[in-house]
């Protein structure tokens, strides 16, 4: 199988810097997503880990460790908007492309 | 630049009543994914098509069925709804050469009462 496992909910300061952890066991895959999701939306792309290492986009950046079996979203100054579910996914090749989803973080962002 | 289109974007139906969602891919994206996601749970895989052809299969309940036509436009069709059917049902549509380029309709709100 593949457990994605995240924590549940986090809360954090505007302003401030959070990080979103994302453990998984599975038997292989060909990358990581990050998606975020405010309620009743629709997941819009944050980020994509193929190869280990870090990935900047603005204030996201994500990381990826394969032997770890380990990933982080990291949030930089934060803003109220940001508070939201953040969704950890394997993107795994069988017959088609499937994104498997981890359970979602969700990260309330106070003033 | 356009879109996942999802229609209805919500839907209100009887118990052991019949309901279709239609998903509309991004031009050129020739594999759509349905998922299913309840209230505070994550998305659930259900089905996906490649070309037309179902290309693999999840946690889809017998009672639903799916197809994709030659304009790669996709339905899901379920029939005999239950109360637990109620969620929001996502399309997400790639083109098969790029997996990293998966990207979601706003989704199908379908309530059943």
């Amino acid at each position: 199988g593949q457990n994605i496992d995240q924590p549940t909910e986090m809360t954090a300061t505007e302003g401030a810097i959070v990080q979103i952890n994302c453990t998984y066991q599975t038997s292989g895959f060909n990358g990581l997503f990050w998606y975020q999701q405010h309620a009743g939306e629709a997941p819009t792309f944050l980020s994509y880990n193929v190869l280990d290492g870090l990935e900047e986009k603005g204030r996201f950046s994500s990381f990826l460790s394969r032997s770890k079996g380990y990933s982080y979203l990291l949030l930089k100054e934060l803003q109220m908007k940001d508070s939201a579910s953040y969704l950890c996914a394997l993107l795994k090749m069988d017959s088609s492309y499937k994104l498997i989803f981890g359970s979602g973080t969700r990260l309330l962002v106070r003033p | 630049a356009a879109g996942v289109i999802q229609s209805p974007r919500h839907l209100i139906k009887e118990k052991r009543e019949t309901a279709t969602l239609k998903c509309y891919p991004i031009p050129r994206h020739d594999t759509v994914y349905w998922y299913q996601q309840g209230p505070g749970q994550d998305p659930q895989f259900l089905i996906s098509f490649y070309e037309k052809m179902q290309s693999d299969k999840g946690s889809i309940p017998d009672r639903f069925s799916a197809q994709q036509f030659s304009d790669y436009h996709s339905e899901l069709n379920m029939s005999s709804l239950e109360l637990g059917d109620s969620a929001l049902y996502f399309c997400a549509s790639s083109p098969a050469s790029s997996g990293n380029t998966i990207y979601f309709g706003e989704g199908s709100w379908l309530t059943v009462v």
